[in-house]
């Protein structure tokens, strides 16, 4: 399987503090997307790093890739409770479709 | 539309019924996905349309699904003969199909089967 695996499952911080997800995947890849989902709904794109990049900045989130590794990481800076959500990584190659992982559930407690 | 747009947002539906859900893109996205996500899990792919090109269907679960896309634009998917495991949030995303862009996801449709 393609599929992305995110680590941890579950993750909860203080709000203020910085939270850290990381994502694993299997085969090469064009790009890595993250995205946001809440209440289990629609899923909000967040920032995409091209296979080429190492490392992407948007606000307070910061992406890395480390394609010798396989590996993605998102940090979100200064959390706010209204970061509360679930992430998931996607990873995009050649095929028709992204595969993405099951996802980290992060709850920042005010 | 500013957005992708997915019809209903929610149904309950009996055993053995069929169910249509929709998705109308965003106007010019030549790619439409449909995912499936059921409770506290990934998401997992059913099928692909990319401009007028013959759809990947590789992830249809079973011949009980079905989608169209009429014109390039609005999709259907389709459910014949509801199970319970088909219970799961369906969720349709589209793209402009260009390298580098992320992808658009609608706010999906929760079907429940009873």
């Amino acid at each position: 399987s393609q599929q992305g695996e995110e680590d941890p499952q579950a993750l909860s911080i203080q709000e203020g503090e910085n939270a850290t997800m990381n994502c694993s995947y299997k085969t090469s890849i064009n790009n890595l997307q993250w995205y946001r989902q809440n209440s289990g709904r629609g899923l909000v794109h967040l920032i995409l790093i091209r296979s080429n990049e190492r490392e992407k900045h948007s606000g307070r989130l910061r992406v890395t890739l480390d394609t010798s590794k396989k590996s993605s990481s998102l940090l979100i800076t200064a959390s706010r409770a209204a970061d509360t959500a679930s992430y998931f990584c996607a990873t995009d190659n050649t095929g028709n479709q992204f595969y993405f992982g099951t996802g980290t559930s992060l709850t920042v407690i005010p | 539309g500013a957005g992708v747009s997915q019809s209903p947002s929610n149904k309950v539906t009996e055993k053995g019924k069929d169910v249509e859900l929709r998705c109308d893109p965003i106007s010019g996205h030549t790619a439409l996905y449909w995912y499936r996500q059921s409770l506290g899990q990934g998401l997992e792919f059913l099928i692909y349309f990319q401009g007028n090109s013959a759809p990947d269907k590789s992830g249809l679960p079973s011949d009980r699904f079905s989608a169209e896309r009429t014109g390039g634009s609005v999709s259907t998917l389709t459910i014949q003969r509801t199970q319970q495991e088909d219970s799961a949030v369906y969720l349709c995303a589209s793209n402009l199909k260009v390298e580098g862009y992320g992808y658009t996801f609608g706010s999906g449709t929760r079907l429940t089967v009873v």
